[in-house]
């Protein structure tokens, strides 16, 4: 079946800090994948994505590149600020299936 | 104007009782889920209703049923509610496009069963 594994949390940095959230994967067929963002207190919004392999998904700083070869669709952002603070899943969804298979999570947390 | 929306956003109640969540988007999608998410944050699709269809319908007691009243709407029953229900659940949707299928999800109901 499908999973998804990342790194465990909490993640602490300070601001201007290089992020790097692992995550990888296994799945049948060729998934799309997914890191979506949940800020304290309000539901899942997608962060950014990718459909194929060696895609790069981008949005808000934020880049993970997918890698077929190493199964892996690492989360990273260059300069975090304290309002990335947050829980970031990592996610992948197969063509055969409408479900979303979720990661664990992990906690970032960016202090001055 | 909210994409997914739910209702209520936080429900109390106590064991043995029966609840209703309600969930609606006005995307025009045709798809909707409901997920739980645990203590730790961890999150598992339960239902998915495609064009009022149950297509997905994870391993989750007969104690919960989705309706799907039309595409826009799916609700979550649950009845005799016990303390290991206490979760946040979210719903969500989604447009079927080829092979991929972006999700949207609402703010999420949290449920305390005391």
């Amino acid at each position: 079946g499908n999973s998804v594994t990342q790194m465990e949390g909490p993640v602490t940095l300070s601001e201007e800090a290089f992020l790097t959230i692992n995550c990888t994967y296994t799945a049948t067929g060729y998934p799309s994948l997914f890191w979506y963002v949940q800020y304290p207190g309000e539901g899942l919004q997608l962060l950014l994505k990718a459909t194929k392999a060696d895609d790069k998904g981008s949005n808000k700083g934020f880049e993970a590149t997918y890698r077929k070869e190493t199964t892996s669709f690492h989360l990273e952002k260059g300069s975090v600020q304290v309002s990335d603070s947050a829980v970031y899943f990592c996610a992948l969804l197969t063509g055969t299936a409408s479900k979303l298979t979720f990661g664990t999570g992990t906690r970032l947390q960016v202090t001055l | 104007d909210t994409a997914v929306s739910q209702t209520p956003k936080y429900l109390v109640t106590q064991m043995g009782n029966d609840k209703s969540i309600k969930c609606e988007q006005n995307l025009g999608h045709d798809t909707m889920y409901w997920y739980k998410q645990d203590s730790k944050k961890f999150l598992k699709i339960m239902f998915s209703y495609n064009n009022k269809e149950l297509i997905i319908n994870e391993t989750v007691p007969n104690r919960f049923s989705p309706k799907s009243p039309d595409k826009a709407h799916l609700n979550l029953h649950i009845n005799s509610l016990e303390l290991g229900d206490s979760a946040v659940y979210f719903c969500a949707s989604s447009q079927r496009n080829g092979t991929f299928y972006e999700q949207y999800f609402g703010p999420g109901t949290r449920l305390t069963v005391t």
